[in-house]
């Protein structure tokens, strides 16, 4: 997973604040998913993008979500007015060609409301 | 919906013993077939992807696709403690798809 840049590592927000998550894909990489984890809990697919298109926002949640991939500068996902449940680790992964699919995964971002 | 079904575990395997993990998929017209190790607090990697019936090794993993039973295999020769981590399986309708993740299983290498 060397190459995809998350940050922060770690985020602590209390209820109502705003979260933003960057993520900087692989070098030649111009697809990103983004992906959300709870504790003993599988991956959870949120959002699929390309460079400046939402290509399937299908696994994020209609209000406070929304995730961007602009044609310069990192993908973003923001949460707005945050609260407990979104407390979980938040994983981008980015790939060259769509047909291939093969992901490679950041470290990840830890996000903790209180 | 589209489902990807792993035994939780945790599977525990002797050191220099094969580990065997099993993972079942709903989806027939599944195309593509990936294998992530995710240790606690980390972030998963690839160890493995195949998209063909049949195994396909590299180094002492080997992964077993057999589309007609929707089942997809990964074993582990040789195993080390350093194995010792949750195996995430991930399939994909086609190739262009998003991939849809297993729970994983837990695998425990015991010295």
């Amino acid at each position: 997973n060397a190459g995809v840049m998350q940050n922060p590592r770690h985020l602590v927000r209390r209820r109502g604040q705003e979260a933003r998550l960057r993520c900087s894909p692989m070098k030649g990489h111009s697809h990103v998913y983004w992906y959300r984890q709870l504790p003993e809990e599988g991956l959870k697919f949120m959002v699929y993008l390309q460079k400046e298109n939402i290509i399937d926002e299908s696994g994020m949640p209609k209000e406070r979500f929304s995730a961007e991939f602009p044609k310069e500068g990192p993908s973003i996902l923001r949460i707005q007015q945050v609260v407990r449940g979104d407390s979980a680790a938040y994983f981008c992964a980015s790939f060259e060609r769509r047909e291939e699919n093969i992901q490679y995964f950041g470290a990840g971002t830890r996000l903790s409301v209180l | 919906q589209k489902e990807v079904e792993q035994n939780s575990g945790p599977l525990s395997v002797p050191e220099g013993a094969i580990a065997s993990l099993n993972c079942t998929y709903s989806d027939r017209g599944s195309q593509s077939f990936f294998w992530y190790r995710q240790y606690s607090g980390k972030s998963p990697e690839l160890i493995m992807f195949i998209y063909s019936n049949g195994d396909k090794e590299d180094g002492r993993f080997t992964a077993q696709l057999n589309k007609a039973s929707q089942y997809v295999s990964l074993l582990i020769r040789d195993s080390q403690p350093s194995d010792s981590a949750t195996y995430l399986c991930a399939v994909g309708a086609n190739r262009d798809d998003k991939i849809i993740f297993g729970k994983g299983t837990r695998l425990h290498i015991l010295p």
